[in-house]
């Protein structure tokens, strides 16, 4: 299956430390995509790295992918109560079409 | 810019009838996707359009499920006859022509008893 496998399931941290999620996928990909999404605004796209990319930043976001390895991860630095959410892997076979991960659930504790 | 719209939010019908749900892109999106999302699991994609045509509806229980895009804006999802299994979140989501960003609607929640 192409789709993307999130790693841990379930995250639980303290208001200030870092959040790494992992995601692992199958086959080749055009581009992988991070989304974020809690009760109070949906589903809401993160961050797109290209295929051809190693590292993308955005603000307190940083997403690696390593294509030979197939795998990436997302890091949220400085977490906030406000990032609890469930977050989600979705691995772009072509440019226009995207296959979501089980996800990642982050609770973070204030 | 409005989102994108989604009714109704909530939906609670018996098995074996029949539910409708609307989708109303953000304007000038040339593509929308259906995506039904069972609780706990990650959205999975039932169908895509690029305007009014059908791009991929590989994974659209066909038997049950039809969808339309008549005039290429807004959309409807039916399920007809619904079956417990399809109790879920459906969401509708839609991307600009030079875009891969997709931008999610609020979703239906659907409960069949």
């Amino acid at each position: 299956s192409q789709q993307g496998e999130e790693d841990p399931q379930a995250l639980s941290i303290q208001e200030g430390e870092n959040a790494t999620m992992n995601c692992s996928y199958k086959t080749s990909i055009n581009n992988l995509q991070w989304y974020r999404q809690n009760s109070g605004r949906g589903l809401v796209h993160l961050i797109l790295i290209r295929s051809n990319e190693r590292e993308k930043h955005s603000g307190r976001l940083r997403v690696t992918l390593d294509t030979s390895k197939k795998s990436s991860s997302l890091l949220i630095t400085a977490s906030r109560a406000a990032d609890t959410a469930s977050y989600f892997c979705a691995t772009a076979p072509s440019y226009d079409k995207v296959i979501f991960g089980p996800g990642t659930s982050l609770s973070v504790i204030p | 810019e409005a989102g994108v719209a989604q009714s109704p939010r909530y939906k609670i019908i018996e098995k074996r009838q029949s539910v409708a749900f609307w989708c109303n892109p953000i304007s000038g999106h040339a593509t929308l996707y259906w995506y039904q999302q069972i609780l706990g699991q990650g959205p999975k994609l039932l169908i895509q359009f690029q305007n009014n045509g059908v791009v991929d509806d590989s994974q659209l229980p066909k038997d049950r499920f039809s969808a339309e895009r008549l005039k290429g804006v807004d959309s409807t999802l039916k399920i007809q006859p619904a079956k417990l299994e399809d109790s879920a979140v459906y969401l509708c989501a839609s991307v600009g022509l030079a875009g891969v960003e997709q931008f999610f609607g609020p979703g239906t929640r659907l409960t069949v008893l």
